[in-house]
């Protein structure tokens, strides 16, 4: 079984540009969550997205942006880049409502802003 | 809000030591906790998930246990090995998931 994959695995942008992730998860699943990681703040959560529609949301400005599509496969938005998007993003998806699920991890996209 | 710490922040042992981490949490309103390990600049991979019902989870070398009501979990690793190298995060899930800042493990041969 294919695991969670994410692209591009590494992308340069300038301040001020706006970037897209994309996440397909392990077949089946239906739930989708994206994180941010630095060295700074750790591991936070972005939001998190279930057939189709936002269940939760982090502690994130507006720049920040996903959508899930009707194949489970995720996208997350950044608009006007800042230095400090700078980080390794992360996607993971699970089986269903997340209680009881496993998260699974793909290995990152990671965004350099210039 | 819920708060997720770890200690040791950094441990370096010699290969065949056991050795535990812990995971301390602030609301103890979690429906599970799980494990993970991250290798450098690679994703996490899920190590053992416990349920909030349940005490503890075992899974080769690995056994994981769950304090609910005190906030607290370890990860016991039995006969390290340099393979076993990594950083290591638990978190917890409640309305969605709270990582812990990790431990860096050494373990060195």
């Amino acid at each position: 079984k294919a695991g969670v994959t994410q692209t591009p695995r590494y992308l340069i942008k300038t301040r001020g540009q706006q970037v897209t992730l994309s996440c397909s998860p392990i077949s089946g699943h239906r739930s989708v969550s994206w994180y941010q990681q630095t060295p700074g703040q750790g591991l936070q959560f972005l939001f998190e997205y279930f057939s189709e529609t936002q269940r939760n949301k982090g502690n994130f400005p507006g720049r920040f942006s996903g959508r899930q599509f009707s194949n489970s496969r995720s996208e997350m938005n950044v608009s006007t880049l800042e230095l400090g998007d700078s980080a390794l993003y992360l996607c993971a998806s699970s089986p269903g409502t997340g209680i009881f699920s496993p998260l699974h991890f793909g290995n990152g996209t990671r965004l350099t802003v210039t | 809000k819920q708060e997720v710490t770890q200690i040791p922040a950094a441990l370096s042992v010699p290969e065949g030591e056991n050795l535990v981490l812990n995971c301390s949490f602030t609301d103890s309103a979690i429906y599970n906790l799980q494990w993970f390990r991250q290798d450098p600049g690679k994703g996490l991979t899920s190590l053992l998930l416990i349920q909030s019902s349940q005490r503890e989870q075992t899974s080769g070398r690995l056994n994981a246990s769950l304090d609910k009501s005190s906030g607290r979990s370890t990860l016991y690793i039995a006969a390290s090995q340099p393979g076993d190298s990594a950083t290591y995060l638990c978190a917890v899930e409640g309305q969605n998931f709270v990582f812990g800042p990790g431990t860096r493990l050494s373990v060195l041969p």
